[in-house]
This record gives structure tokens, C-alpha cells and sequence, in this order.
């Protein structure tokens, strides 16, 4: 199966951009995608097809990548953000998601 | 709008079989695929399989053995059963819509297997 390695968290300010990065064991061409979860919720597309930003995101979102390095930047990043954040790949079966970054606020 | 919504047994016995009901609206099930996604509590997300908008299923190949995913498109349900539940079976069961990623999701159910 295609491993998708995040960083475990990260601490930023309000006002800030912060990028979360996605590697994965093996290509995935651009099928990449980018959920937000917060506590006690179910997953919220974010992004898909690496660079995509779902109905109703605010353009403070966005992605890059392909092939194996991906990237969910948030900028200007705003206290409601606070979440963890996983990426999802479709392109090798079977669909796989990475362990997840928690992003606190300062 | 497009919603879902799981529904089943809140503690199951461990050997014992799981048994879930997705109800979706808002959209067809016979234009759309439902997928199954699981997650330990705290802990991240799993695939668990897919029915898919034609009927056919695909099955996380280590969930293979022990699980099933049907759909009855006149009632706009997606079952899913899995049967000998162990403890680290214990998780929230999310549906969801999508192909290649999903865009709608329920708000999930918590399954705890303990005796």
C-alpha cells in the first residue's frame, strides 16, 4: 500500500502562513487530496487533485504537488483552522491517508 | 442537499458480526459510489471499501474475508457487515460520497467491541 508520510503537528500565529507537507512512498500523479477535521466532527474536503479548492473553501486554502510531494498551505492562518489535517491518495489502490497533522494556534 | 447518515449497533461482542446502514439523500446511488471509512479513537482515517455507482464493490484487502457491501438503491441505503469483530475493530464508521476523493460525509457512528 502507498505510505503517506505528515509531520505531526506544528504551532503557528494568527496572521501567519503555514504549509503542511504530504510525502508518499510512490507516485500518485496528481490525485492527491486535502481533508480538515476538527474534534468530535467528520472530514471536510479541503482541496482535490492536489491543487483544486473544494466548494465553499476559502481561498486562504490551497495546494500543491505531484507525483510524490505535496503541499496544503493556509495563509493567512485564522484561529477557527485549528484542526488536524489529512491528505488522501486515490491514484494506487488501495486508497490510503496519511496519519495526519495537528495544527495548533499560538 | 446531499446528506448521510450512519446508523447500527453501538457496542458489538467481540467474534460477533457488525452491522451498519448508511442512508443517503440528495443524491442516486446508482450515479454515485458510497465508500467506507473507519478511525480508531484517536488515531487516523482507514479505508474500508466502496460500492460503486455501477454495483460492484472493491474491500480494503485486509478487512477482504470478513466484509460486505451492498446497497438497496430503491431505499437509498449502503449496508455494510463485517463479521468476526475483534477490540481494534473499535472505531467511528463514516460513508462517504466520491470517487476519487470525497466530498460529503455522515456524521459517523461510534462501534465499540468489548464483551
Amino acid at each position: 500500500d502507498t505510505v503517506l508520510t505528515q509531520s505531526p503537528a506544528l504551532a503557528v500565529s494568527p496572521g501567519e502562513r503555514v504549509s503542511i507537507s504530504c510525502r508518499a512512498s510512490e507516485g500518485v500523479n496528481s490525485y492527491m487530496h486535502w481533508y480538515q477535521q476538527k474534534p468530535g466532527q467528520q472530514p471536510k474536503l479541503l482541496i482535490y487533485k492536489a491543487s483544486n479548492l473544494a466548494s465553499g473553501v476559502p481561498a486562504r486554502f490551497s495546494g500543491s504537488g505531484s507525483g510524490t510531494d505535496f503541499t496544503l498551505t493556509i495563509d493567512p492562518v485564522e484561529a477557527d483552522d485549528t484542526a488536524t489535517y489529512f491528505c488522501q491518495q486515490s491514484w494506487n489502490d488501495p486508497n490510503t491517508f496519511g496519519a495526519g497533522t495537528k495544527l495548533e494556534l499560538k | 442537499q446531499v446528506q448521510l447518515k450512519e446508523s447500527g449497533p453501538g457496542l458489538v461482542q467481540p467474534s460477533q458480526t457488525l452491522s451498519l446502514t448508511c442512508t443517503v439523500s440528495g443524491f442516486s446511488l446508482t450515479s454515485n459510489s458510497v465508500h467506507w471509512v473507519r478511525q480508531p479513537p484517536g488515531k487516523g482515517l482507514e479505508w474500508v471499501g466502496a460500492i460503486w455507482s455501477g454495483g460492484s464493490t472493491d474491500y480494503n484487502s485486509a478487512l477482504k474475508s470478513r466484509l460486505s457491501i451492498s446497497r438497496d438503491t430503491s431505499k437509498s441505503q449502503v449496508f455494510l457487515k463485517m463479521n468476526s469483530l475483534q477490540t481494534e475493530d473499535t472505531a467511528i464508521y463514516f460513508c462517504t460520497r466520491g470517487v476519487y476523493y470525497f466530498d460529503y460525509w455522515g456524521q459517523g457512528v461510534m462501534v465499540t467491541v468489548s464483551s
